[in-house]
C-alpha cells in the first residue's frame, strides 16, 4: 500500500458526460500527479500540481483539467467523454520538490473509466 | 520532448534464472530513473530508482545500470522468482523546468516459470 488513495475504483458513464476523479496524496506530500494508462498509449503523464499551484503539464486534453485544494487533495476532471477516454487514471504524489530534483513517485491504485 | 524505449517487450524466464531489462532515452537533460513494477489490476510500485551521478545501485536480488553517454539503463533480476512476474516499465524524468514529469516506456511483461 502506497499510502496514496484513490476513489473510485471503477466508473463506468456514458459519451458526452462528464466526471470527476479524486486522489488523497500521502501523508506529508505536497506534489500530485495524473497519469493516464490506456493499451495504445501507455502510461502518460497528464499534469503535477504542488502545494495548490500546477507545476508542470503533459499531452493534457483541453476537455480534462484537475485542481488541488488546500487539504492537498486533488480532483481530475474529464468532460465531454469519448470512448478513446477509456482507460486506467493514477494519481501518484511526492514529498516538497528540491528544485531541480525530480522526487520518487507513489502511485495510487488507479480508477478505472468506462466510457460507453 | 522525451522518448523512452523499453525492450524486450515479453520476457519469459525459470525460476531462478536472470532476467534483464533495458531502455534508452532521448533527453540528455534526463537525471532520474525509475523502475516499476505493475501487478494486474494495481498502481505501479517502484521498485528501484538511480540518478545521474550514480553508474549502478542494488538492492537484494534487483540492481539497476546506467551509461548516461550512451543514454541506456538497464533492470537485472537475479534469482528471479514466480511472484516476479508482472508488467515492469522504465522511465526517465524531463530535464528544465518540467523536471518532476516522468516519461515511461512501454513495459515488458515478465513471466517467471517454476
Amino acid at each position: 500500500d502506497s499510502g496514496v488513495t484513490q476513489t473510485p475504483k471503477h466508473l463506468i458513464t456514458a459519451t458526452g458526460q462528464r466526471v470527476t476523479l479524486r486522489c488523497s496524496p500521502r501523508s506529508g506530500d505536497l506534489s500530485v500527479y495524473w497519469y493516464q494508462q490506456s493499451l495504445d498509449q501507455g502510461l502518460q503523464f497528464l499534469i503535477q500540481y504542488y502545494n495548490g499551484e500546477e507545476r508542470a503539464k503533459g499531452n493534457i486534453l483541453e476537455r480534462f483539467s484537475a485542481q488541488q485544494f488546500p487539504d492537498l487533495h486533488s480532483e481530475l476532471n474529464l468532460s465531454s467523454l469519448e470512448l478513446g477516454d477509456s482507460a486506467l487514471y493514477f494519481c501518484a504524489s511526492s514529498a516538497t520538490p528540491r528544485t531541480g530534483i525530480t522526487d520518487t513517485q507513489y502511485f495510487g491504485p488507479g480508477t478505472r473509466l468506462t466510457v460507453l | 520532448g522525451e522518448n523512452v524505449e523499453q525492450h524486450p517487450s515479453t520476457l519469459s524466464v525459470q525460476e531462478g534464472d536472470s532476467a534483464v531489462i533495458k531502455c534508452t532515452y532521448s533527453d540528455s537533460a534526463s537525471n532520474y530513473f525509475p523502475w516499476y513494477k505493475q501487478e494486474l489490476g494495481k498502481g505501479p510500485q517502484l521498485i528501484i530508482d538511480i540518478r545521474s551521478n550514480v553508474g549502478e545501485k542494488k538492492d537484494q536480488r534487483i540492481a539497476v545500470t546506467l551509461n548516461k553517454t550512451a543514454k541506456h539503463f538497464s533492470l537485472h533480476i537475479t534469482e528471479t522468482q514466480p511472484e516476479d512476474s508482472a508488467v515492469y516499465f522504465c522511465a526517465a524524468d524531463a530535464g528544465g523546468t518540467s523536471y518532476g514529469k516522468l516519461t515511461f516506456g512501454q513495459g515488458t511483461i515478465l513471466t517467471v516459470h517454476p
